[in-house]
């Protein structure tokens, strides 16, 4: 397997713009989570879905903020409108379902700075 | 409220000089311990999971130990190819939370030759 794919790799844009952010996961996974990176808050969860449905979205920090999971292979990160204090490093990561462990793998991330 | 800290924020280590990187927690209730490697520019990778205080793992130079409220990382005569900053997480019971890691800040480890 590929690992878990985030698109794009490092994203510019300006106050104000609309983000997109990609990830497909690992084939087989049921669980999805979305990652903030920061020097000063360090990694943050945002949001997890199990099976394509929203469990915990209590990390979301503002409704600027949206992730949506249509089906098992994608799912987006989405802010709107961007600001300069969204700029950080966002991580994918999915893990399977196997009693007693849930061992989440991370893909490389999306670079964000917003101007 | 569930805290995980990692100490020191960062260390320099010579070559051969082996050391311990802590990870201390106060939970409601462990479901389990998970140390993460990270390289610049890239992902967190996944290196151990403990699941019961006594519990230690090992791979190559790296050893994890748990107790009750902490956990350590062993490093035993580091390479300069140990240079990376290493993560804590720990998954904590009950409801919504099955999924859920918290993350500690990170110790930025650097192995001179």
């Amino acid at each position: 397997d590929a690992g878990v794919i985030q698109s794009p790799r490092h994203e510019v844009t300006e106050m104000g713009q609309e983000v997109t952010l990609r990830c497909k996961p690992i084939s087989g996974h049921d669980y999805l989570f979305w990652y903030r990176q920061t020097m000063m808050r360090g990694l943050e969860l945002l949001i997890y879905f199990n099976n394509n449905v929203p469990i915990d979205d209590s990390g979301m920090p503002e409704d600027r903020f949206s992730a949506k999971m249509p089906n098992a292979s994608f799912s987006t990160l989405k802010i709107q409108p961007s600001e300069p204090r969204d700029s950080a490093v966002y991580f994918c990561a999915s893990s399977p379902t196997i009693e007693g462990e849930n061992i989440q793998y991370f893909g490389a991330g999306t670079r964000l700075s917003v101007l | 409220e569930d805290q995980v800290t990692q100490s020191p924020e960062a260390l320099r280590l010579q070559e051969g000089e082996s050391s311990s990187l802590n990870c201390s927690y106060t939970v409601s209730g462990l479901r389990g311990l998970f140390w993460y490697r990270q390289d610049p520019g890239k992902g967190p990778e996944f290196l151990f999971t403990l699941y019961s205080a006594g519990e230690e793992k090992e791979k190559e130079r790296l050893k994890a130990t748990l107790t009750k409220k902490e956990s350590f990382l062993h490093i035993t005569a580091p390479k300069p190819e140990d240079s990376a900053t290493y993560l804590c997480a720990v998954r904590f019971a009950g409801g919504t939370s099955y999924g859920k890691l918290t993350f500690g800040q990170g110790t930025i480890l650097t192995v001179h030759p």
